[in-house]
């Protein structure tokens, strides 16, 4: 059974680009969450996928934009970034949406350093 | 909505005692309570989790107790080991909900 994986592992991104992240989901998961870890924090809700379609969103402005993919894969896209947006971004999968089945399990996150 | 507040941010014990993490939350809606703990560099891992409808929880040294009244749930870990140390998370949750309110966390530090 393979686990969450997340690419790339790091990223330096100049402020106003776009980055687009990566992730495939634990085998058998149908549900991918996103969010995002300042240095030192919790991690925030960005949005949740589940079977293609964005079935929950957090604080996070539009430019903040995700797909998720026949096979659950799913990425991130963050338009215009800011200075603010560097941080650890995560995925989680897990088995079908909220947490009756079970908890999440997370990718290694990619770190993202926009300058 | 949820918020879920984490004590202490820092804790400090010895290798082979006792480690306590308490965690508080304000919606009495919430059913699901996880624990993750996040090495560095690395993403959370769930360690164990308690529900609303049980008041103690068990897995070999780790142990979560849940107060529903004072809404308050505690992690609980005997005879710490140097790979204890990380950041550990709680969380906090209505089990239908598509998203964790997490703690701020806790930096375990296992002195030798």
């Amino acid at each position: 059974e393979t686990g969450v994986t997340q690419s790339p592992t790091h990223l330096i991104k100049t402020r106003g680009q776009q980055v687009t992240l990566r992730c495939s989901s634990q085998s058998g998961h149908n549900t991918v969450s996103w969010y995002q870890q300042a240095l030192g924090q919790g991690p925030q809700f960005i949005f949740q996928y589940y079977r293609e379609e964005e079935n929950g969103r957090g604080n996070f402005p539009p430019r903040f934009s995700g797909l998720q993919f026949p096979n659950y894969s799913s990425e991130l896209n963050v338009n215009a970034l800011e200075l603010d947006d560097s941080a650890l971004y995560l995925c989680a999968s897990s088995l079908e949406t909220g947490f009756i089945l079970g908890g999440y399990t997370f990718g290694s996150g990619t770190r993202l350093t926009v300058v | 909505g949820e918020n879920v507040e984490q004590h202490p941010s820092t804790l400090s014990v010895q290798e082979g005692d006792s480690a306590v993490i308490k965690c508080t939350y304000s919606d009495s809606a919430s059913n699901y309570f996880p624990w993750y703990k996040q090495e560095l560099g690395k993403g959370p891992q769930l360690i164990i989790d308690i529900r609303s409808n049980v008041g103690e929880k068990k897995d070999q040294r780790i142990a979560v107790t849940l107060n529903k009244t004072a809404k308050h749930f505690s992690l609980h870990i005997t005879e710490t080991q140097p790979e204890d140390s990380a950041v550990y998370f709680c969380a906090a949750t209505e089990d239908s909900n598509y998203q964790l309110i997490w703690g701020a966390g806790t930096k375990l530090i296992i002195k030798p």
